[in-house]
C-alpha cells in the first residue's frame, strides 16, 4: 500500500524555523506531484504548496510564500517543508498529500499522510 | 484565488436518508473539483475528483455532479460510517482552495 509518514513538527517560538519530511514508499515517488496542506485547530483545511514530480514547479499560498520553502528529493523518495519565520497563525496540523494525473491536470489528491503537529506559541 | 463555499455548514440525518451537500464556486471551474470525507483526528479521504468521478474503493453510495460553479456531492443511503466532515477542493488554479466544509451529524 503507499505510505506517506510526516514528521518534523513540534513545539516552536514565533520567528523560530522547522523542518517537516514526507518519507514516501511503495509508489515512484519521482513520477509524482506532491503537496502539503494544513488544518488549524478545530478548522478547515488550507492547501499549502505543490511541487511538481520533477521539482521544476512550485506553487505557494500567498499565506506562506516567502517564508516557506517545498522540495524534494527523488532519490530518497521523500518530501520536505523547510518552514522560517514561524507565526502563531502557522500552527495546524501539517499533512503531505501526493498528488495524480487526470484529465489534463495534475493536481488531485488521492493519498495522505497522517499529519505531523506544528505549534508555534510563546 | 477561487472562493469555494459550502451548503449546509451542519447537517443532521438518520442512517438510510439520502444525503445532498452543495459546492459553490466564485468563478467558474469547470469540473476541476474534488470531494474529500474527513473523520475526526484523521487525514482526508479521496472521495470524488473531476467532480463525477469515484475514487476506486469508494462505496457507489456516493455520486458527484455538477460543473462550472455549482457541484453535489450525494450520498444515496447514509451509513454509520458516513457520519463525518465534508470538503470540496477545486484544482482550477492555484492556490487549490477548499471549501470551508459540512459537517454530516447523527440525527
Amino acid at each position: 500500500d503507499v505510505q506517506l509518514v510526516e514528521s518534523g513538527g513540534g513545539l516552536v517560538q514565533p520567528g523560530e524555523s522547522l523542518r517537516l519530511s514526507c518519507a514516501t514508499s511503495e509508489f515512484t515517488f519521482s513520477a509524482y506531484g506532491m503537496n502539503w496542506v494544513r488544518q488549524g485547530p478545530g478548522k478547515g483545511l488550507e492547501w499549502v504548496a505543490y511541487i511538481s514530480s520533477g521539482g521544476r514547479t512550485i506553487f505557494y499560498a500567498d499565506s506562506v510564500k516567502g517564508r516557506f520553502t517545498l522540495s524534494r528529493d527523488n532519490r530518497k523518495g521523500s518530501l520536505y517543508l523547510q518552514m522560517n519565520s514561524l507565526r502563531a497563525d502557522d500552527t495546524a496540523v501539517y499533512y503531505c498529500a501526493r498528488s495524480f494525473f487526470f484529465a489534463d491536470t495534475p493536481y488531485y489528491s488521492d493519498y495522505w499522510g497522517q499529519g505531523t503537529l506544528v505549534t508555534v506559541s510563546s | 484565488d477561487i472562493q469555494l463555499t459550502h451548503s449546509p455548514s451542519f447537517l443532521s440525518a438518520s442512517v438510510g436518508d439520502r444525503v445532498t451537500i452543495t459546492c459553490r464556486a466564485s468563478q467558474d471551474i469547470s469540473s476541476y473539483l474534488a470531494w474529500f470525507q474527513q473523520e475526526p483526528g484523521k487525514a482526508p479521504k479521496l472521495l470524488i475528483y473531476a467532480a463525477s468521478t469515484l475514487q476506486s474503493g469508494v462505496p457507489s453510495r456516493f455520486s458527484g455532479s455538477g460543473s462550472g460553479t455549482e457541484f453535489t456531492l450525494t450520498i444515496s443511503s447514509l451509513q454509520p460510517e458516513d457520519f463525518a466532515t465534508y470538503f470540496c477542493q477545486q484544482v482550477k488554479s492555484y492556490p487549490f482552495t477548499f471549501g470551508p466544509g459540512t459537517k454530516v451529524d447523527i440525527k
